[in-house]
């Protein structure tokens, strides 16, 4: 199975300023197909998981622009430009590129 | 709009089963693959399972972890996706979501919980 490990997995920030996390495989992810299937999830407190960014840098529909996402093969990151109150909860990656699907251990953001 | 709407969870016995159901509107469910996902609070999210859809044979592959005590399947005449769970252990309490993690929108139900305890 594929082993997903992200850094760090506590992350207090200052409101207004970036954020990082990053998020590392085992193995490459990237498909026979050409496509890498890397996305990031957000997870509000008391609210289900969210799709921000899909295929390693796609953001979905809706997701602001200070959310970014990028990286190859195995190691891949999620930068956020300027952190607001709104972006506090936890984060996760997730490969499906290859089944089982495998989801990393989850970064909590929080405001300093 | 899109929804899926998880239930069945409950409080269940070592040993026990369960069944949950995700109910599905606002997009061609049939056409999708779809997944079940649960949480844990101390081991966070955990692929669980999925179908694929008619045009795939409705081919299912589910985690180690619960491989050969864990079955999904669908109905897509009802718009409808299961989770059969037997041969329950108390690692598996958990609030379960069905979720479709293609490469289209991602959808995710509310969840139902699932605690396994004597």
């Amino acid at each position: 199975d594929v082993v997903m490990t992200q850094s760090p997995l506590s992350l207090p920030v200052t409101l207004g300023q970036p954020a990082s996390i990053s998020c590392r495989s085992s193995q490459s992810l990237v498909h026979s197909d050409g496509n890498t299937y890397l996305s990031w999830f957000q997870q509000r407190p008391g609210h289900s998981p969210r799709r921000l960014i899909y295929k390693v840098s796609n953001r979905d529909s809706g997701v602001p622009d200070r959310f970014s996402g990028s990286g190859s093969g195995t190691d891949f990151t999620l930068k956020i430009s300027r952190v607001e109150a709104e972006d506090v909860g936890l984060y996760y990656c997730l490969q499906s590129t290859q089944r089982p699907y495998t989801f990393g251990q989850g970064t909590k953001l929080e405001i300093k | 709009e899109v929804q899926l709407v998880e239930s069945g969870g409950d409080l269940v016995q070592p040993g026990g089963s369960l069944r949950l159901s995700c109910a599905a509107s606002g997009f061609s469910f049939s056409d999708h693959y779809m997944d079940w996902v649960r949480q844990t609070p101390g081991k966070g999210l955990e692929w669980v399972g999925q179908v694929r859809n008619k045009a795939n044979s409705y081919f299912t592959q589910h985690a180690p972890s619960v491989k050969g005590r864990f079955t999904i399947s669908r109905d897509d005449s009802k718009n409808s996706l299961y989770l059969q769970m037997n041969s329950l252990r108390t690692d598996d309490t958990a609030v379960y979501y069905c979720a479709d993690l293609g490469a289209g929108p991602d959808y995710w139900g509310q969840g139902t919980r699932v605690t396994v305890s004597s």
